[in-house]
């Protein structure tokens, strides 16, 4: 959707190697999110924002920090990437906590 | 934790017959959202209801959140090849975050 860019949007690493996945929004939204999709999981949270330096934990955080130091930028860290950790990625944003979220095109990062 | 599980886990349909997929939540919900997400692409935002026993309708697709506030359904009437992708409903108890479903994927035979 227009106002929510994802990149890379495929990136293959080896293991034990740092990722970084980048999200960014024109939106001026305050909450950002990161979610994994898996076959059979459907979208997982893995951190979430509320606003610039306010981050939080997800259900499936192990192995993954984030940073957002502007509102328009939320980075997702794998610090060591493992194979569990092959997965498509989504950033979503939203402007209130019960709104409909808009999601970027995906990462799809596969750890090898 | 919560849990929100959506049947059937997949559907094929004939073009022109009716599609229901179903959600429901281990807790009460303060609202439930569905999102559509075409194969290959991401999830889209489709509507969002709030009240017990809420009915919307978007043309073909009719939304309903029960009375309990516990479980919801979609509806598509009359498939058509457009309707292809995977649906998800996503609950939300109170403040927390957006908890979504499996999802159900529809495959309409032409």
């Amino acid at each position: 959707d227009a106002g929510i860019t994802q990149s890379p949007r495929h990136k293959v690493t080896e293991t034990g190697t740092p990722v970084t996945l980048r999200c960014h929004q024109t939106e001026n939204h305050r909450y950002m999110y990161w979610y994994r999709q898996d076959p059979g999981h459907g979208l997982r949270l893995i951190h979430y924002s509320y606003g610039v330096k306010d981050t939080d934990k997800g259900e499936v955080s192990d192995g993954y920090s984030v940073s957002r130091s502007k509102t328009e930028d939320f980075l997702l860290t794998l610090e060591s990437a493992t194979s569990s950790q092959t997965s498509v990625y989504f950033c979503a944003i939203s402007d209130k906590l019960r709104d409909g979220y808009t999601f970027g095109s995906g990462t799809r990062l596969t750890v090898v | 934790g919560q849990q929100v599980m959506q049947i059937p886990q997949y559907q094929h349909v004939q073009e022109g017959e009716d599609f229901t997929t179903y959600c429901n939540s281990s807790t009460t919900l303060s609202n439930i959202q569905w999102y559509k997400q075409r194969p290959g692409g991401h999830p889209v935002f489709l509507i969002q209801l709030v009240k017990s026993g809420e009915v919307k309708k978007q043309k073909r697709l009719t939304f309903q959140f029960g009375e309990a506030k516990k479980n919801s359904s979609l509806h598509i009437t009359a498939t058509q090849t457009t309707d292809v992708g995977t649906y998800f409903c996503a609950g939300q108890a109170g403040a927390n975050n957006l908890f979504f479903g499996t999802g159900t994927r529809l495959t309409v035979i032409p």
